[in-house]
């Protein structure tokens, strides 16, 4: 099985500024064949569906901000929100679907500074 | 509008059994693998289950394998997820979701808690 693990498990940013959140898989999950990640970022607020952020590591869902940003390659990804807004208050998650059983990374609890 | 609706959770006993429906609307059901996801209290997300459109082929991972099946319903645009021998660790809120490339829909989610 695929390990993904994220950093750090909570972080508190300041409105407008920076936030990133880590995440390393256990093996790679580029597929060489495509030349993609299968790689992708969820954010979850109480009350509300889980919502897909990111896919392919990089490319952002219809309708997400772009101040949500996704990069890296192979094993090691980043997810970047570069100005923090108050409604990005949030966990969130990478999972790797490059291979089933599918797993997800244990979470990042975003808040306020 | 893509619309995700779980049901059947509850309060059952150890070793018990339940069955969960997600019925959906919203896109054409038959054309995509769909996935059960759950959530302990507290904790994160973990997939329990794969179907693919045809419902063929479905995938587990070792922690339900054997205990839990998923079946769908083209004909009525639902998923169930059939679960047995249920354990403890086992409760959780069960997601469903659509699978395109990653997660793209979920919906609210069901309850199931696993007690005496």
């Amino acid at each position: 099985d695929i390990v993904m693990t994220q950093s750090p498990e909570s972080l508190a940013v300041s409105l407008g500024e920076r936030a990133t959140v880590n995440c390393k898989s256990s093996q790679s999950v580029l597929n060489s064949s495509n030349n993609k990640n299968y790689l992708a970022w969820y954010q979850q607020k109480p009350g509300q569906p889980v919502k897909l952020l990111i896919y392919w590591a990089s490319i952002r869902e219809s309708g997400v901000p772009d101040r949500f940003s996704g990069s890296g390659s192979g094993t090691d990804f980043t997810l970047t929100i570069s100005s923090l807004q108050a409604e990005d208050v949030a966990v969130y998650y990478c999972q790797q679907y490059y291979s089933t059983p599918y797993t997800f990374g244990q979470g990042t609890k975003l808040e306020i500074k | 509008e893509v619309q995700l609706v779980e049901s059947g959770g509850g309060l059952v006993q150890p070793g018990g059994s339940l069955r969960l429906s997600c019925a959906v609307s919203g896109f054409s059901f038959s054309r995509y693998a769909m996935s059960w996801v759950r959530q302990a209290p507290g904790k994160g997300l973990e997939w329990v289950s794969l179907s693919s459109g045809s419902g063929g082929s479905p995938y587990y991972p070792d922690s339900v394998k054997g205990r839990f099946t998923i079946s769908r319903d083209n004909s009525k645009n639902t998923l169930h997820l059939q679960m047995n021998s249920l354990r403890v660790e086992d409760t959780a809120v069960y997601y469903c979701a659509r699978e395109f490339i990653g997660f793209d829909y979920w919906g609210q989610g069901t309850l199931v808690t696993v007690s005496s």
